[in-house]
């Protein structure tokens, strides 16, 4: 079947920290890889996507590759600053409509 | 990018008594929406896929007399909650897909409902 692990949180990083959230996946097929935001008080919005393996995602200077050899596509990011507290959401996608989402990891960073 | 919107964005009734949320794309059509679930510290579960001017898909498990789904025009979406009950609290997100667009999912703000 279809399904996204993705690492608890919540994580609390210092403003400039180095962040990482692990997540990795299992798909039939060749699946299309997501992270999602949730600001507070907001939808999720997509932040990046790649769509076969090898790719990266990036957007805002958050970076994934799409590891299909450790079926990964873990979420990184050199510098994270306060306004990037936040819920990501690591998902799948293997037919037209159907999301497949790990259970979100919280972000808090404190100046 | 697009907006999505969802109303009320929390809600609280009393047991046995039906609530309806409303899912709106603001800015473009959508032939489809989506409609999650998720509770506490678990991942978002489709419940249903719903398209305009036909019936509604549910997912395996999902009871369509429970959430019943109506798709009226291109821009609106509502899920009723019949006779809820307090196992039916949880957040409600809907999900729509631009008209033109090949793939993008838009999100709502998600609906909270408590049931006393």
């Amino acid at each position: 079947g279809n399904s996204v692990t993705q690492m608890e949180g919540p994580v609390t990083l210092s403003e400039e920290a180095f962040l990482t959230i692990n997540c990795t996946y299992t798909a039939t097929g060749y699946p299309s890889l997501f992270w999602y935001v949730q600001y507070p008080g907001e939808g999720l919005q997509l932040l990046l996507k790649a769509t076969k393996a090898d790719d990266k995602g990036s957007n805002k200077g958050f970076e994934a590759t799409y590891r299909k050899e450790t079926t990964s596509f873990h979420l990184e990011k050199g510098s994270v600053q306060v306004s990037d507290s936040a819920v990501y959401f690591c998902a799948l996608q293997t037919g037209a409509n159907n999301l497949f989402f790990g259970t979100g990891t919280r972000l808090t960073v404190i100046p | 990018g697009a907006v999505v919107s969802q109303h009320p964005s929390w809600v609280i009734c009393k047991s046995g008594t039906s609530v309806k949320i409303e899912c709106r794309s603001l800015d473009f059509q959508a032939t489809t929406m989506f409609w999650y679930r998720q509770f506490p510290k678990q991942s978002l579960m489709l419940m249903a896929t719903s398209n305009e001017g036909s019936k509604a898909t549910y997912e395996q498990g999902v009871e369509k007399d429970k959430f019943l789904i109506n798709h009226a025009s291109l821009t609106l979406s509502t899920l009723t909650v019949t006779s809820a009950h307090p196992e039916d609290s949880s957040f409600y997100i809907c999900s729509a897909r631009d008209l033109t667009d090949t793939g993008e999912l838009f999100f709502g703000e998600g609906s909270r409902l408590t049931v006393l």
